[in-house]
């Protein structure tokens, strides 16, 4: 079945610091979406992306669309304490197939 | 708006049981998909309604299943419980099928 290879797997950083997380794919997904969760939540939603190449921002986050369509990436800019948690991508095939695909997450620690 | 709901959030039960979870998905809302989360496998697709059918299913025995109302609220039923089964259960829901998802908090199931 479809995988998604989310990198990395958890980074540790000093406030202030940008972070960036990456998933690549052997499929070609119609959408991706990145979504944040915290300890006893569900995962909310950040981000999505309809189409190749398309770079989107939602406050300090930024992400992309792969060129290939096999590819996103997720940049956060000056990070603080409150963007501790583990971010998921998701890819998603579209038609019949709407389900999510879900990298393994990156889970993300911010010191002060 | 409220966001996606799920009941309950909390749950024990023993080997053999049989366990029925309750997802009301935001209000236009026509498609319900849920997923299983555990530490070792990650996020998994069960399945997903709309319109009270069911278009797509994951890679889970039948002993998991699941219905979607005509008010869009869903269930979901795994009958013969086993420890593996012990996961995070999230109700995602969309305005159409293929769309992007919005997850409700999850219940907890602990099966003994």
């Amino acid at each position: 079945g479809q995988q998604l290879n989310q990198s990395p797997q958890s980074m540790f950083i000093q406030e202030g610091e940008d972070v960036s997380m990456n998933c690549t794919s052997s499929s070609i997904f119609n959408t991706w979406l990145w979504y944040k969760q915290e300890p006893g939540e569900g995962p909310v939603l950040l981000i999505a992306l309809y189409k190749a190449g398309e770079l989107t921002s939602n406050g300090r986050l930024t992400a992309q669309f792969g060129i290939t369509r096999k590819d996103s990436f997720l940049n956060i800019s000056a990070s603080i304490p409150s963007d501790v948690g583990i971010y998921f991508c998701a890819g998603q095939l579209g038609g019949s197939q709407g389900n999510l695909i879900f990298g393994k997450g990156t889970k993300l620690s911010v010191k002060p | 708006k409220a966001g996606v709901t799920q009941t309950p959030r909390y749950l024990i039960k023993t080997r053999g049981q049989q366990v029925t979870l309750s997802c009301s998905p935001i209000s236009g809302h026509r498609s319900v998909s849920w997923y299983q989360q555990t530490p070792g496998q990650g996020l998994q697709f069960l399945f997903e309604y709309f319109s009270e059918t069911q278009r797509n299913k994951g890679n889970f025995p039948g002993r998991f299943s699941g219905r979607q109302f005509s008010n869009s609220r869903s269930e979901m039923n795994v009958s013969t419980l086993e420890l593996g089964d012990s996961a995070l259960y999230l109700c995602a829901s969309s305005r159409r099928a293929s769309n992007e998802q919005f997850f409700g908090p999850g219940t907890r199931l602990t099966v003994l």
